[in-house]
């Protein structure tokens, strides 16, 4: 089973306004952090926003924000103001807790956010 | 946040001959870092986990022999991709934590390395 779904290839928005990128994801563990990843065409992969399972207050950093739905396992990302300079893909990504061992992050398949003048 | 470095950002080679890209963290020690592959318009896909002292550890599928992976110091890690072929051309990308880290804290990634095998 796929441990981070993003349904949405691409999504276009309006400049100035809010998108909503959707992402559930799927573990047993009751420790583990999302992440969010914005990806350029220059390929590099730059951290957005976090969410721990145990934290209780929806993640805000900037104009993003995580709405954080634990019973739904769900982990969306909301760009508010949107700007040109958004558009990129976008991948939704968590790590599991497994005490001291190594832990690597498992990605989405992404989603293109077009932001349109 | 803690800057990891990846060089060369870019690289064009024979088929036939090996690259080595390195992933170094400049502000940070790095117990563990990890070596990722991204096809065009695909998602990362972990290749190995690489710690300090240690073999890497790779994932199914990937060929240890092909892929060397060596994490000599808390502050470097290399890949080299050997007897590169046109099959191998993709993006890579490391990624690397710290000593302490939290699990659940954030990973910091090179800028990734574009390889191009002719």
């Amino acid at each position: 089973a796929q441990k981070i779904t993003q349904t949405q290839p691409g999504m276009f928005v309006q400049e100035k306004e809010a998108v909503t990128l959707d992402c559930t994801y799927d573990t047993s563990d009751q420790s583990y952090g999302l992440f969010w990843y914005k990806q350029p065409s220059s390929g590099e992969m730059i951290f957005l926003i976090y969410q721990g399972s145990y934290d209780e207050q929806n993640a805000t950093e900037g104009r993003y924000s995580l709405n954080f739905q634990k019973a739904r396992k769900s982990a969306n990302l909301v760009i508010s103001a949107s700007q040109l300079g958004d558009s990129a893909m976008y991948f939704c990504a968590m790590r599991e807790g497994r005490g001291s061992g190594a832990n690597n992050l498992f990605f989405g398949t992404g989603t293109r956010l077009t932001v349109i003048p | 946040g803690a800057v990891v470095s990846q060089h060369p950002s870019r690289v064009i080679c024979k088929s036939g001959t090996s690259v080595k890209i390195e992933c170094r963290s400049l502000d940070f020690q790095a117990t563990t870092m990890f070596w990722y592959r991204q096809f065009p318009k695909q998602s990362l896909m972990l290749m190995a986990t690489s710690n300090e002292g240690s073999k890497a550890t790779y994932e199914q599928g990937v060929e240890k022999d092909k892929f060397l992976i060596n994490h000599a110091s808390l502050t470097l890690s290399t890949l080299t991709v050997t007897s590169a072929h046109p099959e191998d051309s993709s993006f890579y990308i490391c990624s690397a934590r710290g000593v302490g880290d939290n699990p659940n804290t954030e990973a910091f990634f090179g800028q990734g390395t574009r390889l191009t095998v002719v």
